[in-house]
């Protein structure tokens, strides 16, 4: 079974820095998408970006941007210019590509980021 | 669109009592999901469907839990007898599309439930 694993329980930030949360995951399979999950006080789960497994290029989102090492297993996501709204709990998702219908996503346990002013 | 709508958003309720959460996907979408986010497990599956069929309730802890999605538009998760550790917040998720592509989830606002 895949696991994913977030060390880093809490992180903090000072607004207008950059910030970069660890991320790795374990699986047997060479076909996978991986995914950040932004979830606010609010507890609206909100997707903030994503990859493909067969791309060697890095994703990006406007600030957010990831560090993805596919022979290292590892899934960094890297917040540059913090803002205040970024505080959150950040979650690393796993989803097999491999069976038909194997949809489902393993999270990581999550990383709660705190921006200070 | 609304997005993926779920009622109620609280619900406290007394050990023992049945609980009945509801959803309802965003409409065009295939795959519907349910998960639990509690401190101690993190957020974790307990079932989901497509096409209205069940694919894997290998999350689903035990009998007292129930899952159904009678229609593409509308899906239940069902507790009973509830009790204290079923204490936790319930997401419904849902996607479009087949594997080979991201068939991102769009989630729900999350019921929290409290069995006292």
């Amino acid at each position: 079974a895949q696991t994913v694993t977030q060390s880093q329980p809490e992180m903090s930030v000072q607004e207008a820095e950059t910030v970069t949360l660890s991320c790795t995951y374990d699986t047997s399979e060479s076909d996978y998408y991986l995914f950040w999950y932004k979830q606010p006080p609010s507890r609206q789960m909100i997707l903030v970006i994503r990859q493909e497994a067969y791309k060697q290029q890095n994703a990006t989102e406007n600030r957010f941007s990831v560090n993805f090492q596919k022979a290292a297993k590892s899934f960094s996501l890297k917040i540059s210019d913090s803002q205040l709204g970024d505080a959150a709990m950040y979650f690393c998702a796993y989803r097999s590509d491999i069976i038909q219908g194997a949809q489902k996503l393993v999270f990581g346990q999550g990383t709660r980021l705190t921006i200070n002013p | 669109d609304a997005g993926v709508i779920q009622s109620p958003r609280h619900e406290v309720t007394e050990m023992g009592q049945e609980v009945t959460l509801r959803c309802k996907p965003i409409s065009g979408h295939d795959y519907l999901f349910w998960y639990r986010q509690t401190m101690m497990r993190g957020l974790e599956l307990l079932i989901y469907f497509n096409n209205n069929v069940p694919i894997d309730d290998s999350g689903m802890p035990e009998d007292r839990f129930s899952a159904k999605m009678p229609n593409a538009s509308f899906s239940t998760l069902k507790i009973q007898p509830s009790e204290p550790r079923d204490s936790a917040v319930y997401f419904c998720a849902s996607s479009f599309g087949p594997s080979g592509r991201f068939n991102e989830q769009y989630f729900g606002p999350g019921t929290r439930l409290t069995v006292t």
